[in-house]
């Protein structure tokens, strides 16, 4: 069964960093998805990607955030200056067609920022 | 009132029991509905959607009711590897984002 994948499982990086995560959404799919959860709290929606461009993002994606697609497998999160807070898991998830159909989910990539 | 409410639980049950879990959300134009599961640590899996006529998978029973903005999972004969935190999760037709709540947590126990 195709699945979505991310690099690395795992993150640690001192404050003012720059860090770039990495996804491979499944392969026909074309809406693209980040979300972070920290640790004892909810998922939350980052934002959503569709046709090369930002579809949604939500407040706590800043400009210090940025997404691309930069070939045609992998999806990148970047955070260019990371902080104390942006310590949590981070999810990329896929979807063939928006609207009713669910997301699948990667395993997530743990970032600790020192 | 947020946007969606689960009991955080823990619900501790032993195994063979039956469960259910409640959620209400708070937009009325949410479309599309999911149970979700969680693993620790790990990511949310599609346990099943949920459908207006109500649906079932197995074990798992997920119900709908718009008008009360209400959704339910019955899992029966419970199993220890059911243990995990379930996550109501609906959607908006005009947006795709999924939101989630804080789950409830399930620990079956032998």
């Amino acid at each position: 069964e195709p699945e979505v994948t991310q690099t690395p499982s795992h993150q640690v990086t001192q404050m003012g960093q720059e860090v770039i995560l990495r996804c491979v959404p499944i392969s026909n799919h074309l809406y693209f998805y980040w979300y972070r959860q920290i640790l004892g709290q909810k998922v939350e929606f980052l934002v959503s990607f569709y046709n090369n461009e930002i579809s949604e993002k939500s407040e706590i994606f800043d400009d210090q955030f940025s997404v691309e697609r930069p070939d045609g497998s992998n999806f990148t999160l970047k955070i260019r200056s990371t902080k104390l807070e942006d310590s949590a898991m981070y999810f990329c998830a896929s979807v063939q067609r928006e609207g009713l159909e669910t997301q699948y989910f990667g395993p997530g990539t743990r970032l600790l920022v020192l | 009132r947020k946007e969606v409410e689960q009991d955080p639980g823990p619900f501790n049950v032993p195994e063979g029991a039956t469960v259910a879990f409640n959620c209400t959300y708070s937009n009325s134009a949410s479309q599309s509905f999911f149970w979700y599961r969680q693993d620790c640590r790990k990511e949310p899996k599609l346990l099943m959607s949920v459908y207006s006529s109500g649906n079932e998978d197995g074990r798992f029973t997920a119900q709908l009711n718009r008008a009360s903005q209400y959704i339910s999972l019955l899992i029966r004969d419970s199993k220890l590897s059911d243990s995990a935190t379930y996550l109501c999760v609906p959607s908006s037709y005009n947006t795709d984002k999924l939101i989630f709540g804080t789950g409830t947590r399930l620990q079956v126990f032998p």
